[in-house]
């Protein structure tokens, strides 16, 4: 139940194209659900982040589509770049359980030039 | 802002030394900090949570007295893998919650360990 299941595994797509990365959970106890950007050999780096009461949020070329009833959540990359070629976790808390995350399993995601 | 850094970034240790890693918020107080370990083209997994000056919470099946967690203050926080084997060699990541925006994680630039 407090698991966050993400795909696909991997992603090829054009540059200028659009990236689509859906996540799903079962804990309806979820209530933050942020996306994670992560280069090799680096940390993750908070991408955008969308909280239940919205259906979509969106910074740039990155938006969050949530749908609660769906218990499902994903991320477009529009105008996609080489420079978001990088791996995108996706995870959810809890409010009271010290904020931990729960991650999904990553999907790299390779923009070609 | 909301910047969290890492030291040593990489290490090599020979097996049966100690290595300590210590995670640092520059910019802000952090209310919780956590380690966390990641193996190759694998997602993040949750090794402990920490507060300034209690004990840490493990997670199940993470052996607390190998890895020893300090909290000392509310912007540092150290990991120190005792007894390292090469099968602790592996990236070591800490993340911060700030005081002032209680839901995001800011995480660290993440600390090589090889052990030989």
């Amino acid at each position: 139940q407090q698991q966050v299941k993400q795909s696909p595994q991997s992603l090829i797509v054009q540059k200028g194209g659009i990236s689509i990365i859906n996540c799903a959970y079962e804990n309806t106890a979820f209530d933050y659900f942020p996306w994670y950007q992560q280069f090799p050999g680096k940390g993750p780096a908070l991408l955008i982040a969308i909280r239940p009461d919205v259906s979509e949020k969106k910074e740039g070329r990155f938006t969050i589509s949530f749908n609660k009833s769906a218990k499902q959540f994903s991320l477009h990359i529009m105008d996609s770049q080489p420079g978001d070629s990088a791996t995108y976790f996706c995870a959810a808390s809890i409010r009271g359980s010290a904020r931990q995350l729960t991650f999904g399993s990553g999907t790299q995601l390779t923009v070609l030039p | 802002g909301a910047v969290v850094s890492q030291h040593p970034s990489w290490v090599i240790c020979k097996s049966g030394t100690s290595v300590k890693i210590e995670c640092r918020s520059l910019d802000f107080q952090a209310t919780t900090m956590f380690w966390y370990r990641q193996f190759p083209k694998q997602s993040l997994m949750l090794m402990a949570t920490s507060n300034e000056g209690s004990k840490a919470t493990y997670e199940q099946g993470v052996e607390k007295d190998k890895f020893l967690i300090n909290h000392a203050s509310l912007t540092l926080s150290t990991l120190t893998v005792t007894s390292a084997h090469p099968e602790d060699s592996s990236f070591y990541i800490c993340s911060a919650t700030s005081r002032r925006t209680f839901y995001e994680q800011y995480f660290g630039p993440g600390t090589r360990l090889t052990v030989t």
